[in-house]
């Protein structure tokens, strides 16, 4: 059974970089066949996809977060990361690992999260 | 870019059946596949619904889902409503490089 695990700091001051990691156990992600994600959640909204991750080091972000935001991994240690810079409290929310099913089916792309992490909040404030 | 539109909340009986909508506001709701997440209160969301219609192993076939071309939206739908389903649903589509999400629709199982 594949889960997924946040860590880093619930609390970073405003201007300060955002940085959390995701344990993977059950699965590699080193897997071909899927990339590995961030999504976050600002306290009751919706979801934000933020970036998406291969092993192989290929990349891909929400274009509104892409100046701010990057995502790597360390297959070595079967976790990936997320750095966000220069937060402010719009960037208070709770923060969620995710595995990406990727593929081509009927030639239509498919790309969706399962499973998900717990989830870890992260406040942004001085 | 195209956005995902749900409505905000909705509310039926238990044993009722509802249906939720999710519009694609540009492009074809048909050129890649939808799925629709659970999101119960004070936890992480689940996946009901993969690639338009498809359950993954232990989601109720209760729950369904479909994609009309005509009205370029996607529908959840949940038959013989119990309280246990009441909970925020998102539906979620790519496109471009880019994951979109619907804003999240409330169902409140009175």
């Amino acid at each position: 059974q594949v889960q997924l695990q946040e860590s880093g700091p619930g609390l970073v001051k405003p201007s300060e970089t955002l940085s959390l990691t995701c344990s993977v156990s059950g699965a590699s992600i080193s897997s071909l066949i899927y990339y590995w994600g961030w999504i976050r959640q600002p306290p009751g909204k919706g979801l934000e996809w933020i970036g998406s991750i291969h092993y192989s080091g290929s990349t891909y972000y929400n274009p509104s977060l892409k100046s701010r935001v990057t995502i790597s991994a360390d297959t070595s240690k079967n976790h990936f990361s997320l750095n966000v810079s220069s937060v402010t409290a719009a960037d208070t929310a709770v923060y969620y690992c995710v595995r990406v099913v990727v593929g081509l089916k009927w030639l239509r792309l498919l790309n969706w999260f399962d499973p998900w992490g717990q989830g870890t909040l992260v406040t942004v404030s001085s | 870019n195209f956005m995902l539109t749900q409505p905000h909340s909705v509310s039926e009986s238990p044993g009722k059946t509802v249906t939720i909508s999710c519009t694609r506001s540009s492009g074809s709701i048909a050129s890649n596949y939808v799925q629709w997440y659970q999101q119960r209160p004070g936890s992480s969301p689940t996946t009901v619904i993969y690639e338009d219609n498809q359950r993954p192993s232990g989601v109720p076939d209760r729950f369904s889902g479909s994609i009309d071309s005509s009205s370029n939206s996607a529908s959840l739908t949940i038959s013989g409503l119990k309280t246990e389903d009441e909970a925020d649903y998102y539906c979620q589509s790519y496109d471009s490089s880019n994951q979109v999400f619907g804003g999240g629709t409330k169902l409140t199982v009175l």
